[in-house]
């Protein structure tokens, strides 16, 4: 079974403070994404990478920015969190044939990021 | 652009009713459909999709039909559980990348 990780299920920072969410598969998988979940908003796309050190925008880029410098791992950061960027944080991947595949992206449990 | 939209919840049934969340879809091109769920304190995970027009997907009861001239992929089941208490997302996947566009999600509650 394709598993994703999340490193963490709750959080609690400080206003301006800089933020890392980590996420791992351990299926070989070339996509992997970035998601906030809010209620009644659904899932919105932060960022998502198809390819090691590749990286594109998603919907709500502003205030995030991600790294990925090995295939399993795709990392977001908050550089200076903010209080309206308290909400739910879903990592996902998806493999089959490349960027424009339509397999089914796997997600993980989520990270609940409060900011204070 | 492209868009989800599902009704709203919360959705109470009591155990062994029949379920409708209904979904309909604005979409450039022709999109993969899917519905996703989640259960309390999980990720998402993939109930089932289609990738065409006419399509049917199943999966553990539940059928969602890919209906393009009603842009439509509502979801069914004929006897719910109390165990089908979750968190439904009805997505589409359409463009260079396929992203994921998700509903806002409709909460289904079972009761005994």
């Amino acid at each position: 079974d394709v598993k994703v990780t999340q490193s963490s299920r709750y959080l609690v920072k400080r206003t301006g403070e800089k933020v890392f969410l980590e996420c791992v598969q351990d299926m070989d998988h070339e996509n992997m994404f970035w998601y906030r979940q809010d209620p009644g908003l659904g899932l919105r796309l932060i960022y998502f990478s198809y390819d090691v050190k590749m990286k594109e925008k998603g919907d709500i880029p502003e205030g995030y920015s991600v790294s990925r410098e090995k295939k399993e791992r795709f990392s977001l950061i908050l550089e200076s969190a903010s209080t309206n960027q308290t909400s739910m944080y879903l990592c996902a991947s998806r493999g089959g044939g490349g960027a424009t595949s339509t397999d089914t992206q796997y997600f993980g449990p989520g990270t609940r990021l409060t900011v204070l | 652009g492209n868009s989800v939209t599902q009704m709203e919840g919360p959705v109470t049934l009591s155990e062994e009713a029949f379920l409708t969340i209904n979904c309909t879809y604005t979409a450039t091109g022709y999109p993969s459909l899917f519905w996703y769920v989640q259960y309390p304190g999980e990720g998402l995970q993939l109930l089932l999709k289609a990738t065409k027009a006419d399509d049917k997907g199943s999966n553990k009861g539940f059928e969602a039909t890919y209906r393009k001239e009603t842009t439509s992929f509502h979801l069914e089941k004929g006897s719910v559980q109390v165990s089908d208490s979750a968190v439904y997302f009805c997505a589409l996947s359409v463009g260079g990348y396929n992203k994921l566009i998700f509903g806002a999600g409709t909460r289904l509650a079972v009761h005994p």
